[in-house]
């Protein structure tokens, strides 16, 4: 059990480019989630995955953004057109199907945008 | 919709001090609650996870504590150190609402040698 990791750890970017995050989560996990969170506030949910199936996106997640799970292991959360609203700390988690089963946190990819 | 709150936003206690954090929600159907640690620039560490059923969990020093009819749980830290310094969040988990976890702000401890 390596935990939850996520690549970058930091991406400073100029606004309109695209960027993309990457999560590998806990072996054997089969939900996986993203969430964003700036400075001061609690983690907001974006999206999250069981296997490779996409099964719930949050509102946040505007037509700019784009996740997926292609093979049920690692995910990638893309942002294109970034703007400076777009500067937050991305957070990737994991864990087992159930609802009674620990979320397990990666340590986060910062985003500045400039 | 569910609302999370956690009272106060930032404490400050010196070393060895017994402290709680408060966590209210408002919608009492949750699945579960968990309560996390984040250090400055870093991600989330799970500290304790309490189903919905249960009452409260201990770890080590620390007590997690449920009570779902009135919307309410509670952190306690026994004999606190620097080391505890860090932000504590707490998060519930709604029924019928796949892996999504509401997050409370949080409440940014400081313990002072």
């Amino acid at each position: 059990d390596t935990g939850v990791s996520q690549d970058p750890r930091h991406k400073i970017t100029k606004r309109g480019q695209n960027v993309t995050f990457r999560c590998d989560p806990i072996s054997e996990h089969n939900r996986l989630y993203w969430y964003r969170q700036t400075l001061g506030q609690g983690p907001e949910f974006l999206t999250y995955f069981q296997n490779e199936a996409q099964l719930e996106k949050s509102r946040l997640l505007s037509d700019r953004f784009s996740a997926e799970r292609p093979k049920g292991s690692f995910s990638t959360l893309e942002i294109q057109r970034t703007e400076q609203g777009d500067s937050a700390m991305y957070l990737c988690a994991s864990s087992l199907f159930g609802g009674g089963n620990t979320i397990y946190f990666g340590e986060g990819s910062w985003l500045t945008v400039v | 919709k569910q609302e999370v709150t956690q009272i106060p936003a930032a404490l400050s206690v010196p070393e060895g001090e017994n402290l709680v954090l408060n966590c209210s929600f408002t919608d009492s159907a949750i699945y579960n609650l968990q309560w996390f640690r984040q250090d400055p620039g870093k991600g989330l560490t799970s500290l304790l996870l309490i189903q919905s059923s249960q009452r409260e969990q201990t770890s080590g020093r620390l007590n997690a504590s449920l009570d779902k009819s009135s919307g309410r749980s509670t952190l306690y830290i026994a004999a606190s150190q620097p080391g505890d310094s860090a932000t504590y969040l707490c998060a519930v988990r709604r029924q019928n609402q796949g892996g999504k976890l509401i997050f409370g702000q949080g409440t940014e401890l400081s313990v002072k040698p």
